[in-house]
């Protein structure tokens, strides 16, 4: 069973394109995140969602835009893709949301790799 | 900027020797600090989760300590086996709630 799961896997598509990467969470989690690791590899916190509420917002282009259905999924659609969006976007899930339990383990998916030509 | 820097970025060590690697935080607005391990093409996954000043949390031959006051955690493995080969991540979580990652170790066992 996989707890966090993405789709896809990997992306490759033209400058210009709208994608979209879903994210889903089986652990009943009620937060949410994505995570785009840069190109010095490091995990940098983009979006988080606690019961589909918008709580984290880090500065990110407005092309970004998350959704979250409900609170076991949170999608994320990229507009007019640009070649520096090319990285890998890590979505996770955990427990309790930051505010009301900041020291919860944080559950990571496989990571969509995304490159765009 | 909130900076959390580990050391080394990389370290190959022989299969059986016992290793140890640092990581740097903030130590103002502390809340927790978090230890990953991360194997290639996997996600990362969760080793420990430390709050109190002078923590120490074990697993297997995996153990921690935490230092809030001065801002640093060690992690060591005893023994080291080829199967501990990943990436060791730390993340700081002060007091906005987010993970604030280092860049990781990334450790290499020799058999």
């Amino acid at each position: 069973d996989t707890a966090v799961s993405q789709t896809p896997k990997y992306l490759v598509t033209q400058m210009g394109n709208d994608k979209s990467i879903k994210c889903e969470q089986n652990l009943g989690h009620d937060t949410m995140y994505w995570y785009k690791q840069d190109s010095k590899k490091f995990l940098k916190i983009m979006f988080s969602y606690n019961n589909k509420e918008l709580i984290i917002n880090e500065t990110v282009p407005n092309r970004f835009s998350p959704k979250s259905p409900d609170k076991a999924h949170l999608n994320l659609h990229i507009n007019s893709l640009e070649l520096g969006d090319s990285a890998v976007y890590f979505c996770a899930s955990s427990q309790v949301g930051p505010s009301g339990g900041i020291q919860e383990t944080q559950y990571f998916g496989p990571g969509t790799r995304l490159l765009v030509l | 900027i909130l900076n959390v820097e580990q050391s080394p970025q990389s370290l190959h060590v022989q299969e059986g020797d016992s290793t140890n690697f640092t990581c740097s935080f903030p130590s103002s607005n502390f809340y927790a600090l978090h230890w990953y391990r991360w194997e290639t093409a996997k996600s990362p996954e969760a080793l420990f989760v430390m709050t109190l000043n002078g923590d120490e949390k074990k697993k297997g031959r995996i153990s921690a300590t935490l230092n809030t006051k001065e801002g640093y955690s060690y992690l060591y493995i005893k023994g080291s086996q080829p199967e501990d080969s990943a990436t060791y991540l730390c993340a700081f979580t002060g007091n906005t709630g987010k993970l604030i990652f280092g860049q990781g170790t990334t450790l290499q066992v020799k058999p």
